[in-house]
C-alpha cells in the first residue's frame, strides 16, 4: 500500500512564474490537507479538501494561492506569480475521513524561488 | 488563534537513556493529539496519538501522556537509540476544527552514542 505521494520533490521557479504541486493521497483516503513549513519551524495548516470540495481554506493566502482535489487525479496546490517568500517545504497529508483523525504525510515538495 | 508550544527546543540524551519531550497546548477544545517525528529532508512520520478521553497511551518504546487540566502533552521514548534523532512535533486538533492540526515549533532530539 503506497503512502502519500508528492511530486515534484524539488521545484525551482523564478519570481513571477507559477508553481504546481501535486499530491496523491493514500489508497482509500478521501481527505487531503496541505501544510507549509519554513526552515526550523513547525507546519502551518493551509487548506483541507475532500473530493471536489474545499472544506477549510482559512490558512491559505487570499491571493495567488489556490487548491483543488478533483474527482479524478491528484490534489493540486497552485501558486501563481511566485515570490521569494513562497520558498518553503509544502507537505500534503491524507486521512481516511472524519471518523478517523490520523493524518499521514507525504515527503513534501521543496519550492525554491530565485 | 491556537498555539502549540514546546518547552525545550533542543534535547540531548545518551543512547540507552529515556527521553521526555514536552508540549503545551492552548485550546481546551482540542480533542485529539498526535506526535510526529521528522527526519531531515523528510515528511513528518506518525508516532502515536491520543484522544482527550485518555490520559496515557503506550506504543512500542513510546508513551504519550495527556494532562488536560494544565493542557500539557509529553512524549516519552524508552531506551533512546541513535535512530531516534530527529525533530519531534506535537499537533493538536480534532473534529471541532475539521481535523486540521496546529503544530508546535518542534524539539530537536540529539542522541549521543
Amino acid at each position: 500500500n503506497a503512502g502519500v505521494m508528492q511530486n515534484p520533490r524539488h521545484l525551482v521557479r523564478r519570481r513571477g512564474q507559477e508553481a504546481r504541486l501535486r499530491c496523491s493521497p493514500m489508497k482509500g483516503h478521501s481527505h487531503v490537507y496541505w501544510y507549509r513549513q519554513l526552515p526550523e519551524e513547525g507546519l502551518k495548516f493551509m487548506v483541507y479538501l475532500q473530493k471536489e470540495n474545499i472544506i477549510d481554506e482559512s490558512g491559505m493566502p487570499k491571493e495567488r494561492f489556490s487548491a483543488e482535489f478533483p474527482k479524478e487525479g491528484p490534489s493540486i496546490l497552485r501558486i501563481q506569480q511566485v515570490v521569494r517568500g513562497d520558498s518553503a517545504a509544502y507537505f500534503c497529508a491524507s486521512s481516511p475521513g472524519t471518523e478517523k483523525y490520523e493524518q499521514y504525510f507525504g515527503p513534501g515538495t521543496r519550492l525554491t524561488v530565485t | 488563534g491556537e498555539s502549540v508550544g514546546l518547552h525545550l527546543p533542543t534535547l540531548s540524551v545518551q543512547e540507552g537513556d529515556n527521553s521526555i519531550i514536552n508540549c503545551a497546548y492552548s485550546n481546551s477544545a482540542s480533542d485529539y493529539f498526535i506526535w510526529y517525528k521528522q527526519e531531515s529532508g523528510k515528511g513528518p512520520q506518525f508516532i502515536i496519538d491520543i484522544r482527550s478521553n485518555m490520559d496515557k497511551r503506550q506504543g512500542q518504546r513510546v508513551t504519550v501522556l495527556l494532562n488536560k487540566t494544565v493542557k500539557h502533552l509529553s512524549l516519552q521514548i524508552a531506551a533512546t537509540q541513535p535512530g531516534d534523532s530527529a525533530v519531534y512535533f506535537c499537533a493538536e486538533g480534532g473534529i471541532y476544527n475539521f481535523n486540521k492540526f496546529y503544530f508546535g515549533s518542534g524539539t530537536k532530539l540529539n542522541v549521543k552514542p
